[in-house]
């Protein structure tokens, strides 16, 4: 299996409204990744999990809270975002290590709208 | 200041016909380059990864090539057929192994 899924395809949710983003893979890579992705921009890194572990935060605000349950999953819990934050919200998985080739591989993505 | 650059930044090629993207970047120290496929709304999909030692490498009818020395790299596409329509994006990687990204080509192949 080397796919990455991302649920919902979709989300359109209010201002005060709490929802989560879901990402799995089944690939045992030990490294995942969210991205957030503007129209016609490349993808800016938002978080990285390496082993379970929050790794890396990109200065993300604290609507955004990611969380890592397990080494399959990936969720993203959005709360009080702001018009500003609709995107391509993408997931990434690779292995962990230094090696020169661990390579990313993206799922689908979830296009959110806030309103 | 660690930059990937593309160009062109749209091209418009008939079905059939060849074409070459180029990347050039500024990136140090360097790990590997790779170049993505991305069509609209979905995720990126990896076309290739080379590192300082490779110059080319193919994966059917695209082939990547890699001038380490003057920090380019270009992506042909031979007999584009119309799903090739998409943006493609060179990455830069240094050795923290931070992806640095291209802002893309978008690709249209017209019948």
């Amino acid at each position: 299996d080397t796919e990455v899924t991302q649920t919902p395809k979709h989300l359109v949710m209010g201002m005060t409204n709490k929802k989560s983003l879901k990402c799995e893979q089944h690939m045992g890579h030990r490294a995942m990744y969210w991205y957030k992705q503007k129209a016609k921009k490349p993808p800016e890194l938002m978080f990285v999990y390496s082993y379970e572990k929050l790794s890396i935060n990109e200065s993300v605000p604290s609507r955004f809270s990611p969380e890592c349950p397990n080494s399959s999953l990936l969720n993203l819990h959005l709360h009080a975002l702001q018009p500003e934050d609709s995107a391509l919200y993408l997931c990434a998985s690779s292995q962990p290590s230094l090696a020169a080739y661990n390579e990313q591989f993206f799922g689908p993505g979830t296009r959110l709208t806030v309103l | 200041k660690n930059q990937v650059e593309q160009s062109p930044q749209s091209l418009i090629i008939l079905e059939g016909k060849n074409c070459t993207l180029q990347c050039n970047y500024t990136v140090s120290p360097f790990s590997n380059l790779r170049w993505y496929k991305q069509d609209t709304g979905r995720g990126p999909v990896s076309l290739t990864i080379m590192t300082f030692s490779e110059n080319t490498k193919s994966n059917g009818r695209y082939t990547a090539t890699l001038d380490a020395d003057t920090k380019q790299s270009s992506l042909h596409i031979t007999a584009s057929q119309l799903s090739d329509s998409a943006s493609y994006i060179c990455v830069v990687s240094d050795s923290n192994y931070q992806l640095i990204w291209g802002a893309g080509t978008k690709l249209i192949i017209k019948p």
